[in-house]
Parts: structure tokens; sequence; C-alpha cells
């Protein structure tokens, strides 16, 4: 089977950084990818990683190692709407999400 | 880019009745589509993996017989929750998988299903 592990909660300051680490279990494993999703709406592609190293799209970034089984993904410049929950999930031939990170930007 | 329709993006039903959920891929083909459920606070949970032409795979602690799904073309997957029962109110999520994606996977709106 699948498991993966992410913190439940992440506080920020506007304008500040934050990284959002997430581990994982799985077999046949294709990939990690990033979604966003507010309150009530659907989940929204943020990033993927196939290879391990670095992936930039704008404020956010996302890093894998797949030797460890760990990624993260970085929010610079934090805005208010970033406020929202973040899952990450492994494509194995379907998407297995994490169970997600609420984050809380304050002003 | 690639699109995923899903409709209703919201019912209401009563106990005992059954609802229909569609899900479509409007500028490409999906031979692969997939349904989550989410319940509040919560993550996504797959339910089935559905393949054009042939019976869905469902997730353990699924039952298939509660949610029926037909994946007829390769642009359409429907999801029928049948005798809902106030338990079964949830999100529904459906995703496409699109090899001109990148990660692949594009995900429907969503739909909210209440039932009374």
């Amino acid at each position: 089977g699948q498991s993966l592990e992410q913190p439940s909660e992440v506080t920020a300051v506007e304008g500040a950084i934050v990284q959002i680490n997430c581990t994982y279990q799985t077999s046949g494993f294709y990939g990690l990818s990033w979604y966003q999703q507010h309150d009530g709406g659907a989940p929204t592609f943020l990033s993927y990683n196939a290879l391990d190293g670095l992936e930039e799209t704008g404020r956010f970034s996302s890093f894998l190692s797949r030797s460890d089984s760990y990624g993260y993904l970085l929010l610079q410049e934090l805005q208010m709407k970033d406020s929202a929950s973040y899952f990450c999930a492994v494509a194995t031939g379907k998407l297995i999400f994490g169970q997600g990170t609420t984050l809380q930007v304050k002003p | 880019g690639a699109v995923v329709s899903q409709h209703p993006s919201w019912v209401i039903c009563k106990s005992g009745t059954s609802v229909k959920i569609e899900c479509r891929s409007l500028d490409f083909q999906a031979t692969t589509m997939f349904w989550y459920r989410q319940f509040p606070k919560q993550s996504l949970m797959l339910m089935a993996t559905s393949n054009e032409g042939s019976k869905a795979t469902y997730e353990q602690g699924v039952e298939k017989d509660k949610f029926l799904i037909n994946h007829a073309s390769l642009t359409l997957s429907t999801l029928t929750v049948t005798s809902a029962h106030p338990e079964d109110s949830s999100f529904y999520i459906c995703s496409a998988r699109d090899q001109g994606v990148r990660a692949g996977y594009t995900f429907g709106s969503g739909t909210r299903l209440t039932v009374v």
C-alpha cells in the first residue's frame, strides 16, 4: 500500500517563507505532486517532481529526493490568499493523497 | 489546457434515492478516470479507478454495489450513489488522466452531495 505523512497545520506571516514536508512509502512510484485546495473548492495543481531536485514555479517550488522518499513544497512571499490546504500526492498509476496541511497566513 | 467538467456542482437528495454525477473530459480523451470522496477537513480518498470499456476497480472498503461507476466512452464517466443515506453526504471529485498535462491528472470542480 501507500502512505504519506505531512504536518497537519502550519502558520506563518505574510511575506514569509514556509516549507511543507512530505514523506511517503509506496511502490510503483512515478512522481510527487502538490495540490492546493481552498475551502469548498476542488484541488488545483501546483507542482510535480518526477526526478530528484528542485522545480520552481513562480512563488512556489517543490523538491524531491527519491532515495529518501521525501519531498517538500516551498512557498515564498506568502500572501493572505495562500491560506488553504496543501496536499502532497504520489503518482503510482493512480494519485494517492496525503492527509493535507492547513496553512494559515497571518497579517 | 485540459479541462474536466463535472456536474452537478451540488445536489440535495432524499434518503433512499439515487444520484448520478457526471464527469466529462472536454478536449481530450480519457481512457482512465478516478473518483474521490472528501469529507470535511479530511483528505481526498480514492474510491475507484474507471477504465473506458471495462469494469471499474474499487479501492478497499468501497462498496461497488452502492457506488456504481460507468465509463462508457472516452470522454464520460459517471458515478451513481445508490440508495443514498446521510452518511454518504460528501464532496465527490473526479479526475482524468491526460498524458498531455504535466503530472498527468486533471480534476473536475467537484460535487457537493447532501442527503437529507
